[in-house]
């Protein structure tokens, strides 16, 4: 079966660095998304890797290693407005997106 | 630009009543989504559409239909209601199926709640 893990809850203080991982087994794999869903709200977009290595954007940054089956999602100088769930994605080998649960960010003053 | 609608935003529904769940996007993307989100699963892909005229079945698409008559319609309709259909739904649209970075774009989400 396909599989994505995240960890269900972490808690960060504002102004740190947080690094939010991701595990997936699936069949074949065509990119790896980051998404933020704050509560009550759509999922938004954040990051695409596709290739090993980091994506930079801003204070959000996403490491990609294939060959491991793990990504992460770093972000650096939280913000209180960062408190939100950030979702996993997997396209498998028939281009659709395998979810994961979502990691749900706490950040504390 | 409006991007994604979705309507209703929420909805209370009794067992056995027929719902259709509407979605709209004016970005004139090729593919449609709808998803259920419940709580500590991921979203769940119930059918999808590559484009006009064409459906397919996602991971969960017993109990819900699709038509696409269109680019920018994507209605979702429950025949008959079950309790274990209270969700929220969300609507996506992308660009392509396949491509670079083919990013799907949300609506704001219909809570449903079936009694």
């Amino acid at each position: 079966g396909q599989n994505i893990d995240q960890p269900t809850e972490m808690t960060a203080t504002e102004g740190a660095i947080v690094q939010i991982n991701c595990t997936y087994q699936t069949s074949g794999f065509n990119g790896l998304f980051w998404y933020q869903q704050h509560a009550g709200e759509a999922p938004t977009f954040l990051s695409y890797n596709v290739l090993d290595g980091l994506e930079e954007k801003g204070r959000f940054s996403s490491f990609l290693s294939r060959s491991k089956g793990y990504s992460y999602l770093l972000l650096k100088e939280l913000q209180m407005k960062d408190s939100a769930s950030y979702l996993c994605a997997v396209k498998d080998s028939n281009y659709q997106l395998i979810w994961g649960a979502g990691t749900k960010l706490i950040i504390k003053p | 630009i409006a991007g994604i609608t979705q309507a209703p935003t929420s909805q209370i529904l009794a067992a056995g009543r027929r719902m259709t769940l509407r979605c709209t996007q004016d970005m004139r993307h090729n593919a449609m989504y709808w998803y259920r989100q419940d709580l500590g699963l991921g979203l769940r892909l119930i059918h999808y559409s590559n484009t006009a005229g064409t459906t397919g079945k996602g991971e969960v698409p017993d109990g819900y239909s699709v038509s696409r008559a269109n680019t920018d319609d994507f209605p979702l309709t429950l025949a008959s209601a079950v309790p274990s259909q209270t969700s929220v739904y969300f609507c996506a649209s992308s660009d392509s199926v396949v491509g670079d970075v083919d990013t799907q774009y949300f609506g704001p989400g219909t809570r449903l709640t079936v009694l």
